[in-house]
């Protein structure tokens, strides 16, 4: 029961903006779209979440479309450092939990 | 790993053998989760606590146990009955505003191993 679409990888140059796509046509009005990243054996981080509104902060722009049904992450300068598996998630409002799909593999290649 | 720590960051198990993680947070939030994440898989529930003295399990809770006396730890105890342990454990809190906004912060992870 999969709530978001993502592709399994992506590459990227270093220095250049990284625009990841997430998919979640059957979103409803009361979740959120959160994006998490997990470098290679460690925990999670959060990078970025939003509504319906596009929202920046000091690691990335999520940009979600009028009808919600799809979102994209964008890291405005990649760097190597940024290589991890960016998961995309929906969750409704005061939900409990987070439920992480296989996200998209990035690679930052020099 | 913004004021979670988890121990051992290796934990080796023997047959039979219960074995309990450590999850600290100095964060002051009120709820907290485990996680177990299988390699090239994404992050899957085992149980959750949202205030102290009280838990819910999660999607996998078979072979798993917790506690949580006090609202900055939050222990998980593979138990025997847990028939494939092996896996990398992630402990994580949560911060929630009144609007309802929230954000996990997760620990470094426990990676447990069978001998």
């Amino acid at each position: 029961d999969a709530k978001t679409t993502q592709p399994p990888s992506m590459d990227c140059a270093e220095g250049r903006a990284a625009n990841l796509p997430c998919n979640h046509s059957t979103i409803s009005g009361n979740e959120y779209v959160y994006w998490y990243r997990q470098i290679h054996s460690q925990g999670p981080q959060y990078i970025i979440h939003g509504l319906k509104n596009n929202e920046t902060n000091e690691m990335a722009s999520l940009i979600i479309t009028e009808d919600r049904k799809s979102s994209t992450l964008i890291l405005p300068h990649a760097t190597l450092r940024d290589t991890a598996v960016y998961y995309c998630i929906v969750r409704p409002r005061y939900d409990y939990k987070l439920s992480f799909g296989a996200g998209t593999t990035v690679t930052v290649r020099a | 790993d913004g004021g979670i720590t988890q121990s051992p960051k290796y934990l080796f198990r023997k047959e039979g053998q219960n074995v309990t993680l450590s999850c600290e947070q100095n964060l002051n939030h009120d709820a907290m989760y485990w996680y177990r994440q299988d390699p090239g898989q994404g992050l899957r529930l085992i149980y959750y606590s949202q205030i102290v003295n009280d838990f819910q399990k999660g999607d996998i809770a078979e072979g798993y146990s917790v506690s949580r006396e006090k609202k900055e730890s939050f222990p998980l105890t593979v138990t025997s009955a847990q028939k494939n342990p092996t896996a990398f454990y992630l402990c994580a809190s949560r911060f929630q505003t009144s609007a309802g906004d929230e954000t996990q912060y997760f620990g470094p992870g426990t990676r447990l191993l069978v001998l």
